[in-house]
């Protein structure tokens, strides 16, 4: 089975913290995905990525930066962490499919507070 | 860019009822998926269903897609305690994208 490991399942950080989460894949996937998941307004695609060192910017990047460097690993940056982002985080990756297409594969996610 | 909504945003039944759940999308797509995700975790993927097809089995899980009407059901038969959850459709766009757009969410509770 494919696995997506979230480093962290609870994460609590101060206002103005870069806060790092980590996401890592095992199965050679080339799409990587972060949502951040807010109740009432669903799930939100912040970034992306396609391939190495490869990033597209999703509905709400604002306040956030990824980073690539390897297939299997795709990190969420926040520059500077404000209550706002406090919020649960998922990563997803998938194969590049077209027809053969079967979905995502999610993390457990991150519960993300901001202090 | 919100692409599928889905009705209704909470179900609440009786262990061995069937649920269902609705969801709408505005754009031409590819593919409709369904994601089961229990309180605090991950999403699972449940069922996918191209823009060619018009319903799918999955054990106790069947899906519709209308894309004149441009909406899917999930129908969930003989529900289980277990099947207490978070349902949510997603969408491609038709073009190539890898991308999904989520919708809400339907929560379903399913009474011992």
């Amino acid at each position: 089975d494919v696995k997506v490991t979230q480093s962290s399942r609870y994460l609590v950080k101060r206002t103005g913290e870069k806060v790092f989460l980590e996401c890592v894949q095992d199965m050679d996937h080339e799409n990587m995905f972060w949502y951040r998941q807010d109740p009432g307004l669903g799930l939100r695609l912040i970034y992306f990525s396609y391939d190495v060192k490869m990033k597209e910017k999703g509905d709400i990047p604002e306040g956030y930066s990824v980073s690539r460097e390897k297939k299997e690993r795709f990190s969420l940056i926040l520059e500077s962490a404000s209550t706002n982002q406090t919020s649960m985080y998922l990563c997803a990756s998938s194969l590049w499919g077209g027809a053969s297409w079967s979905g995502y594969t999610f993390g457990s996610g991150t519960r993300l507070t901001v202090v | 860019s919100q692409q599928g909504e889905e009705d209704p945003q909470a179900l609440s039944i009786q262990e061995g009822e069937n649920a269902t759940m609705n969801c709408s999308y505005k754009t031409s797509i590819n593919n409709l998926q369904w994601y089961r995700q229990n309180s605090g975790r991950g999403l699972v993927h449940l069922i996918l269903i191209r823009s060619n097809e018009r319903e799918k089995h999955s054990g106790r899980l069947r899906v519709t897609l209308d894309t004149s009407k441009k909406s899917s059901s999930l129908l969930i038969t003989a529900s289980r305690a277990a099947d207490t959850a978070s349902y949510f459709c997603a969408t491609d766009s038709q073009g190539g994208s890898e991308k999904l757009v989520f919708g809400k969410g339907t929560k379903l509770t399913v009474n011992p």
